[in-house]
């Protein structure tokens, strides 16, 4: 069954401590995107990555970093330099980077700071 | 600043009526829309979207209308059932390779 899956779906972190996001996709999508959701929001781009071994700063990317070394994952990192990590996580992929192409959705992880 | 406005936060509306939601977007960049539905810890699901070079896009119960001229989308569901009660997310992509930017979302209710 394709989609995408993320882990875990509740994450716990003490201040000052990184925290790693899982995402994985098996739709064979080349895109990948990581979205920040807050209480009453709407959805804001943290970080994207259009093919294997590249990445892009999102609009808020400040105290996150990602990697891409395989096609299927995109881990993002929290580290201790984000201030209100409290949120939840999103990610999404699309068949590519092109225009008027739909971005399918996990079904997010939820950081809370102890 | 907000470049996708979805000015109402919730919207009530009885079973099998008409459904319609609202969206204004403010960059001229835009050239393709979005709708997504999302219930509570759930990611958000892909319902239907348009293109800036049509006015009209129709998907069974849903049908997305863009009025350009007014930078002004609708989302209509006709008819409402029970099962559409959720939040509604408008999103907008530009022609480059980033991702979407997003409205806050519209909570809709169907009532019986």
């Amino acid at each position: 069954d394709g989609g995408i899956t993320q882990s875990p779906k509740y994450l716990f972190r003490k201040e000052g401590q990184n925290v790693t996001l899982s995402c994985e996709q098996n739709l064979n999508h080349d895109a990948m995107y990581w979205y920040r959701q807050d209480p009453g929001q709407g959805l804001r781009l943290i970080y994207y990555s259009q093919i294997v071994n590249d990445f892009q700063k999102g609009d808020i990317a400040e105290g996150y970093s990602v990697s891409r070394e395989k096609k299927e994952s995109f881990p993002l990192t929290v580290t201790s330099a984000q201030k209100n990590p409290t949120a939840f996580y999103l990610c999404a992929s699309s068949i590519d980077a092109g225009p008027r192409r739909p971005q399918h959705f996990g079904d997010g992880t939820r950081l809370s700071i102890l | 600043d907000q470049q996708v406005k979805q000015n109402s936060p919730s919207l009530s509306v009885q079973e099998g009526r008409i459904s319609i939601l609202n969206c204004d977007y403010t960059n001229s960049m835009f050239d393709y829309f979005l709708w997504y539905k999302k219930y509570p810890a759930e990611g958000p699901t892909f319902l239907i979207s348009i293109s800036s070079i049509k006015d009209k896009n129709e998907d069974g119960r849903f049908t997305v209308f863009l009025n350009k001229s007014a930078k002004h989308l609708s989302l209509h569901i006709v008819p409402s059932q029970p099962g559409d009660s959720a939040v509604y997310f408008c999103a907008a992509k530009g022609g480059g390779a980033d991702g979407l930017t997003f409205g806050k979302g519209t909570h809709l209710i169907i009532q019986p």
